[in-house]
């Protein structure tokens, strides 16, 4: 049982906004920034979102982070194939004194 | 540009340690500015943080509550390397286990620390 909790599966057509969530408490998302990975098949994840809301060099900006309170949310605008993948949202717990992760959320690209 | 190779048995027995090595080129263990983690990763547990080391004017670890009592990282200047074991692993510790930098980035007023490079990653397998 993860931390954070995301939905399991988000999907969409190409072109498409898609948005994830990434739910949490107040020791976690509600006092510390979130950062977001991206996680393709058979591969390392790779930071997509840092800081709530900034994308390190190289990273589209259809990719956008948000954060309100105990929750933050993952955005891809103008879906494409090559963005399904498992994403993972994750933050510092003050209560856990460690870093926590969300359970993932399978993009699926129809 | 940073690069982390690990090292390490994919097989380990029950009771005994697991011991993982990540090497890293193009920053320095000691850095001031970066820390050095270990994750892991199952389709029971997801994603699993199990501790970090880092050097401000002296060395530091801290670890996961979850593993606390079992996990030891520590820093090797002189191979420009970082390692993980593990004690007493059960199959419950079968996982694939990530090596990961924790930069630091600026912003406005702030400081962020992400996860920004992760190595291979290693199947490290508890079974008899």
């Amino acid at each position: 049982q993860s931390v954070l909790t995301q939905p399991p599966s988000a999907s969409g057509t190409p072109g498409q906004r898609v948005t994830i969530s990434c739910s949490g408490s107040s020791s976690n998302i509600g006092t510390n920034i979130v950062n977001w990975y991206q996680q393709l098949p058979g591969t390392a994840p790779k930071l997509l979102i840092f800081g709530n809301n900034q994308r390190p060099s190289g990273v589209p900006d259809r990719y956008s982070g948000s954060k309100s309170g105990t929750s933050a949310s993952l955005a891809i605008s103008g879906l494409q194939s090559e963005d399904e993948a498992d994403y993972y949202c994750a933050t510092w717990d003050d209560s856990l004194n460690g870093w926590v992760f969300g359970g993932g959320t399978k993009l699926t690209v129809l | 540009q940073v690069q982390l190779q690990q090292s390490g048995p994919g097989l380990v027995k029950p009771s005994q340690t697991l011991s993982l090595t990540c090497g890293i080129s193009g920053d320095t263990v000691s850095s001031n500015n970066a820390a050095w983690s270990w994750i892991r990763q199952s389709p029971s547990r997801g994603l699993e943080w199990l501790g970090r080391t880092y050097y401000r004017s002296k060395w530091y670890s801290d670890y996961a509550v979850s593993v606390k009592s079992r996990v030891t990282i520590n820093p090797d200047t002189s191979k420009n390397q970082f390692s993980l074991q593990l004690n007493s692993v059960t199959p419950e510790d079968t996982a694939v286990y990530y090596c990961a930098r924790v930069g630091t980035y600026y912003f406005g007023s702030g400081s962020y620390h992400p996860f920004d490079y992760w190595g291979q990653g290693t199947l490290v397998t508890v079974s008899s």
